[in-house]
């Protein structure tokens, strides 16, 4: 089946600095990629829809040019959280929809998540 | 951001009880999805709904797109220690494009089963 990996797992970093997260659908080609954002024993919440080779579109409330996304490939989004701060801290997903295995014509295909937490 | 309504927050039930959960919406949706996480992971598709009054299983699982396609249901029969985890419902609002249709997730139910 599909497969999609983030990049790291898991990153701690100081405030202030920045840091990049790369999801990659692995065997299969992701024109549109969502990041999610999930704070502790809460929902998943779209931050953002990737968009390859064009700008991303931001959803109410998120922060464009504190959440930087590029999209330069068919399998490669990233998501650069700029001057992070502590209540950055979160986990975050990506997912890209793919051809399904199941009855019905797609599914999104989430990666494992990447766990940032800002000191 | 627009969420679901989840019900029952969470619950606590003995390993071969069943469980029903169901989720809610002001707004009619075109597909319903039903997703497990486990800790420190993605979730993972369940079961897809893509018709209203579509019923459909997939082992222990069984889930329903409502008539008034503002609702769903998870049904787990016979739950074990492995079905422990939160589950999420997921809505799409339109068809245009599967590329580009985005998600609304539920509040999410948490489910522990004690053997």
């Amino acid at each position: 089946g599909a497969v999609v990996s983030q990049h790291p797992s898991w990153v701690i970093c100081k405030s202030g600095t920045s840091v990049k997260i790369e999801c990659r659908s692995l065997d299969f080609q992701a024109t549109t990629m969502f990041w999610y954002r999930q704070f502790p024993k809460q929902s998943l919440m779209l931050m953002a829809t990737s968009n390859e080779g064009s700008k991303a579109t931001y959803e109410q409330g998120v922060e464009k040019d504190k959440f930087l996304i590029n999209h330069a490939s068919l399998t490669l989004s990233t998501l650069t959280v700029t001057s992070a701060h502590p209540e950055d801290s979160s986990f975050y997903i990506c997912s890209a929809p793919g051809t399904s295995g199941l009855r019905g014509p797609y599914e999104q295909y989430f990666g494992p998540g990447t766990r940032l937490t800002v000191t | 951001g627009q969420q679901l309504n989840q019900s029952p927050q969470s619950m606590f039930i003995q390993e071969g009880e069943d469980v029903s959960m169901n989720c809610t919406s002001s707004s009619i949706f075109n597909t319903w999805l039903w997703y497990k996480q486990d800790p420190g992971e993605g979730p993972v598709l369940l079961i897809a709904l893509y018709k209203a009054g579509e019923l459909t299983s997939n082992g222990r699982l069984t889930a329903q797109f409502g008539i008034t396609r503002k609702d769903s249901f998870l049904n787990i029969s016979a739950s074990i220690p492995s079905d422990v985890g939160i589950y999420f419902c997921a809505g799409q609002t339109e068809l245009i494009s599967y590329n580009t249709d985005k998600l609304i997730f539920g509040t999410g139910t948490r489910l522990q089963v004690f053997p």
